[in-house]
């Protein structure tokens, strides 16, 4: 079965540069969550879509935009990127639908900041 | 606000032992649902559980049972027979509404020494 897909897996950028995340969910699922995950930590919410339009804000530094597309794809993009961004990065998915809650994690992308 | 607490940070069993991993758990909600992840060493958040408020119902699956009290606000995780391969942190989240963000543990590392 298709499974959430990110990309690229692994990212090293310099402190000050900008990054870009993208996420592919699964198909005819229609809302996307990002999470953040520090070393050590558990995931924290970042920001959620659906149907392209905002549906949950968290802890999203305003160094980070999002957005989610007509194809349903997402994308992360962080600018001036710093030392503390470095983590590990996932994308979820899931179908809006009245009997279906999980979300489907995609592998995630490891972002390291230098 | 909700909110997840995993109060063993690490545990560690020798193979063929049995082990609970303690979740508890705060809502204001009325209809919630609790989930449990699997992350390996890989890094991938892997789905294992689902359980609404609705169910108090205790589920096995195999080596696996959850048993969910509402009284106490608890949804503990049992691995009967543990291998090494159960080696992983194990993650407990909360959504409280349908298509909402999870909010997780700090989860419990697990290690199953040969």
């Amino acid at each position: 079965a298709a499974g959430v897909i990110q990309s690229p897996r692994h990212l090293i950028k310099e402190k000050r540069e900008t990054a870009t995340l993208k996420c592919y969910p699964i198909p005819r699922h229609d809302t996307v969550y990002w999470y953040q995950q520090g070393p050590g930590q558990d995931p924290q919410f970042l920001i959620s879509f659906y149907e392209k339009m905002q549906s949950d804000k968290g802890s999203i530094p305003d160094r980070f935009s999002a957005q989610q597309f007509s194809d349903y794809h997402s994308e992360l993009n962080m600018s001036s990127l710093e030392l503390g961004d470095s983590a590990l990065y996932f994308c979820a998915s899931s179908l809006d639908h009245r009997d279906t809650y999980e979300q489907y994690f995609g592998p995630g992308t490891r972002l390291t900041v230098t | 606000a909700q909110k997840v607490t995993q109060a063993q940070t690490e545990i560690s069993v020798v193979e063929k032992e049995d082990v609970t991993l303690d979740c508890v758990y705060e809502t204001r909600d009325t209809t919630y649902y609790l989930f449990w992840y699997k992350q390996p060493p890989s890094g991938e958040l892997v789905f294992l559980i689902r359980r609404n408020s609705f169910d108090e119902q205790n589920e096995i699956s195999g080596r696996y049972s959850w048993n969910f009290q509402k009284s106490t606000s608890s949804f503990n995780f049992t691995i009967t027979a543990s291998q090494v391969v159960d080696s992983a942190v194990y993650f407990c989240a909360i959504q409280e509404t349908s298509g909402s963000r999870l909010t997780f543990g700090e989860g419990t590392q697990l290690t199953v020494n040969p």
